[in-house]
Parts: C-alpha cells; structure tokens; sequence
C-alpha cells in the first residue's frame, strides 16, 4: 500500500533534549516536506526537499533541522526543543512539483 | 503566492451537491489552484487541483472563472464522510503549499 508513515505518533518530552521524528514514504517520490499545524495558523510549511541531498528551508524553519540521505527518508530533528514547538507535525510526498502530496498521519509533538 | 479567501464555515444536506467557493483575485498566470481537505486531525488529503481549465475526478469537480480571479470546488453528491475543513490554495510550481483556515464544511442527514 502506498503510505507515509511516520514516528512516533505521540510523543511528550521535556525542553532541551534532542528529539527526532521519522518520516518515510514507499512511492519513489522525489519530493517530501515537514509541516506543523497550530490552532488558528493552518498548516505551516516547515523545511521541503526536492531530492536527495537537496533541502531547502519553508516558512517557520527555526528550531528545527532535516536531512535528505536517502530518497524514502525525511527525519525531522529538534535539537534542543522547547515549549512553541508543541504542534501537530505532518510529513508529505510527492512525485513532481505539482503532483498531489500524499500526507502522513501525523505525529502530535508536546514539549514540557 | 496569492492569498485565497474562503468562507469560515457552510452546511450541506447529505446527498445534495457542496459548492466551495474560493477567492484569489490577485492569481498570477503561473499559479495553480489546489484543493485538499482534512478530515479532524487526520493527514489533508490531496482533492483536485487546476491551471486554467475545469477538472473533474472521481471525488470532485473545479471550476474555475474565465478570468481565474475565483474558482469553485463541488462535491455532487455529498456524504457525511466529506464533513471536513476545506483549503483552497494558491502556487506556483512548488511542492510547498501554505495552507490558510479553509472552510469547515458540515454535512447533515
């Protein structure tokens, strides 16, 4: 089945401590993208890759870094979070630049 | 990227067509029409999306004015599974998308 999956789901952590959260797709995509959603801000684009190797930041990147090493792959990392990243975070894919993006579930982030 | 106005909130009865309408009157000639939805907190959900022309696909129908300062996105026959919050989005060839507050669509039996 073609899918976004991410991990984990739900997690809750306490600032500062380096976190990661996984994305991977099983469509071949070229593109991926990270995006939270807060209550009244919509979704927000957070960091987008157009390929391997190739990342290029979105519209709230602060806090936040990525990495592109294989194609399937797009792990968000936290550094050092704090309490304004608790959000709702979604991973995305797609095969070309004006190609559906196919969603993941969704992993709901809290930082104490 | 041109800012897309949409109505907060619009009630459907089941089985009767949704029509979403979508303002972007400041719509460049490169600039695509997309629509998604997200039903609670799920994943959006990709629906449609066009340049110039009307599209229609097994979930929906987008109708775009003449002069693309507007467009329409209906649902013919809507159910109680299509009650969700629906964007309309506006870009160029990229595969960024923000997304605005969209249009909570309520279906009732």
């Amino acid at each position: 089945e073609a899918q976004v999956t991410q991990n984990p789901r739900y997690l809750i952590t306490v600032t500062g401590k380096k976190l990661t959260v996984t994305c991977s797709q099983n469509m071949n995509h070229e593109y991926m993208s990270w995006y939270r959603q807060d209550p009244g801000l919509g979704l927000r684009q957070i960091y987008y890759s157009m390929n391997v190797e190739v990342t290029d930041k979105g519209d709230v990147p602060e806090g936040y870094k990525v990495s592109r090493k294989e194609k399937r792959n797009f792990p968000l990392i936290l550094e050092s979070p704090s309490p304004n990243q608790t959000s709702l975070y979604f991973c995305a894919s797609s095969f070309g630049p004006t190609s559906e993006q196919f969603f993941g579930p969704g992993t709901r982030l809290t930082v104490l | 990227d041109a800012k897309t106005t949409q109505p907060p909130s619009m009630d459907c009865a089941e089985g009767r067509a949704a029509n979403l309408p979508c303002n972007h009157s400041t719509i460049s000639g490169n600039e695509y029409v997309y629509w998604y939805r997200q039903i609670h907190s799920q994943g959006p959900q990709y629906i449609i999306h066009g340049l110039k022309n009307n599209e229609t696909n097994e979930m929906a129908s987008l109708i775009i004015t003449e002069d693309r300062k507007s467009s329409t996105l209906i649902l013919p026959h809507a159910t109680l599974r299509d009650t969700a919050v629906y964007y309309c989005i506006v870009r160029v060839v990229l595969p960024s998308l923000t997304f605005g507050q969209g249009t909570i669509l309520t279906v009732h039996p």
